[in-house]
């Protein structure tokens, strides 16, 4: 079965620093992967997917991610994070079925 | 507003109650998905439709849990003698499958069972 680790439950950074979150997946064969944000108490919106091609992919706000199939890895980043960044961010994997499997997030604190 | 539409977007209700949902979603997008989000977890998924066909369900999804699509369009979850345990954030999300698999959520509804 599929699965995805988000291995930091919490991340804090100051407003203007760099940030990387780190997202791990399973499955063997070529992934379908997503990362979403969520606002407290809201839906989740999507900053950017990857499918095939450029494993460099940019999103929205900013953001990008790089597929490395050697670490099965899909790491989120942000050169310089903004206090309105804070909020829940979802790794998720579609690949092998057609629902989505996620990791159980990681909450970004943003220091003024 | 052209994007995915949930109601109630909060429900409170008492142990034993049935409660039903509403999932309204984007235009021509014929895939349709249900998850839940308890707290400090990720969504998972409940169950799938391509247009009015449930093609897929979770083991997650009791015989207290139906949905349905009639017509393809629009979705309703009951939860049928609600239990504690069903508190959670209840998330619609849908896709166009002749474009991609991308799912796009709704706003979800938050359900607390007293």
């Amino acid at each position: 079965a599929q699965s995805v680790t988000q291995p930091d439950i919490h991340i804090t950074v100051s407003e203007g620093a760099s940030l990387e979150l780190r997202c791990n997946y399973s499955y063997g064969a070529t992934p379908y992967l997503f990362w979403y944000v969520q606002s407290p108490g809201q839906g989740l919106q999507l900053l950017l997917k990857y499918f095939s091609g450029d494993t460099l992919v940019q999103g929205i706000k900013g953001f990008e991610a790089e597929f490395k199939r050697s670490q099965s890895s899909f790491n989120l980043r942000k050169p310089s994070v903004h206090w309105s960044d804070a909020a829940e961010y979802f790794c998720a994997d579609g690949a092998g079925s057609y629902q989505l499997t996620f990791g159980k997030g990681t909450k970004l604190s943003v220091i003024p | 507003d052209t994007g995915v539409s949930q109601n109630p977007r909060h429900k409170i209700t008492k142990r034993g109650q049935n409660v039903t949902f509403r999932c309204d979603p984007i235009s021509e997008h014929n895939r349709l998905y249900w998850y839940r989000q308890t707290l400090g977890q990720g969504p998972e998924f409940l169950t799938y439709f391509q247009n009015e066909a449930q093609l897929e369900k979770s083991r997650l999804l009791s015989d207290r849990f139906s949905a349905e699509r009639p017509k393809g369009s629009f979705s309703t979850l009951e939860i049928q003698r609600t239990e504690q345990g069903d508190s959670a954030m209840y998330l619609c999300a849908t896709a166009n499958s002749s474009f991609s698999e991308t799912q796009y959520f709704g706003p979800g509804t938050r359900l607390l069972v007293l």
